[in-house]
């Protein structure tokens, strides 16, 4: 079983919808968690920090949920250019970070 | 803005050769991490370090080395490149904090292609 499992997707909605993505990870030791985006051929980028309180940036939402051990991704209102693929991050300790294989979003018109 | 630099975009090689790929960052991080990305395996981590001269094998270290002389260097070494080295590498660097400060900024990835 990996560390970190994401539904690879793809997850493909209209424009202005709502999606959510969930992720779990095994290491009940994890000390703090991400959601990084990447565009095709890019490098992966932080979107958001991920607090056990969750919290909002704009249309994207996360939670923590530490006794069933997953964290979730809501994106509100779709744009076209929120396609991309967005990775779980689950940093250990040592300094580590596991990384989710990501799940994959197209928005269409 | 942190930014972090690799030497090449993309890069073909032989087996057998000697590769060397090269990382800098210029916010004076401690922590720097050598990933490789493959599809379906998705982001595995080879060696990380941790400040000067220190370094850490990450989960996949066989037939890398990395080498780490300046804070603000990080070079990751093929000693004898192999096909199924053929990869994405992607080089990050971390300033060491927790919560929003403890996130990793990626280079812009390194396309090697071992023939």
């Amino acid at each position: 079983r990996k560390e970190v499992e994401q539904d690879p997707g793809p997850f493909n909605v209209p424009e202005g919808a709502t999606v959510a993505f969930n992720c779990t990870y095994s290491n009940s030791a994890s000390q703090s968690f991400f959601w990084y985006r990447q565009d095709c051929r890019k490098e992966p980028k932080l979107l958001m920090s991920v607090y056990s309180s969750g919290n909002e940036d704009g249309r994207f939402t996360a939670q923590l949920n530490r006794a069933s051990q997953y964290i979730s991704l809501l994106i509100r209102d779709s744009k076209l250019s929120d396609s991309a693929t967005y990775l779980c991050v689950v940093n250990r300790n040592a300094g580590k970070s596991t990384f989710g294989d990501g799940t994959t979003l197209t928005v269409k018109p | 803005d942190v930014k972090v630099t690799q030497s090449s975009r993309y890069l073909v090689k032989r087996t057998g050769e000697k590769v060397f790929l090269e990382c800098v960052q210029d916010m004076d991080h401690e922590n720097m991490f050598w990933y490789r990305q493959d599809p379906g395996l998705g982001l595995r981590l080879i060696y990380f370090s941790y400040d000067v001269k220190m370094k850490e094998k990450g989960d996949i270290p066989e037939g890398y080395s990395v080498s780490r002389e300046k804070k603000e260097r990080f070079s990751l070494i093929l000693e004898s490149a192999s096909t199924n080295q053929t990869s994405m590498y992607l080089c990050a660097s971390r300033s060491p904090g927790t919560g929003r400060t403890d996130t990793q900024y990626f280079g812009p990835g390194t396309r090697l292609t071992v023939l």
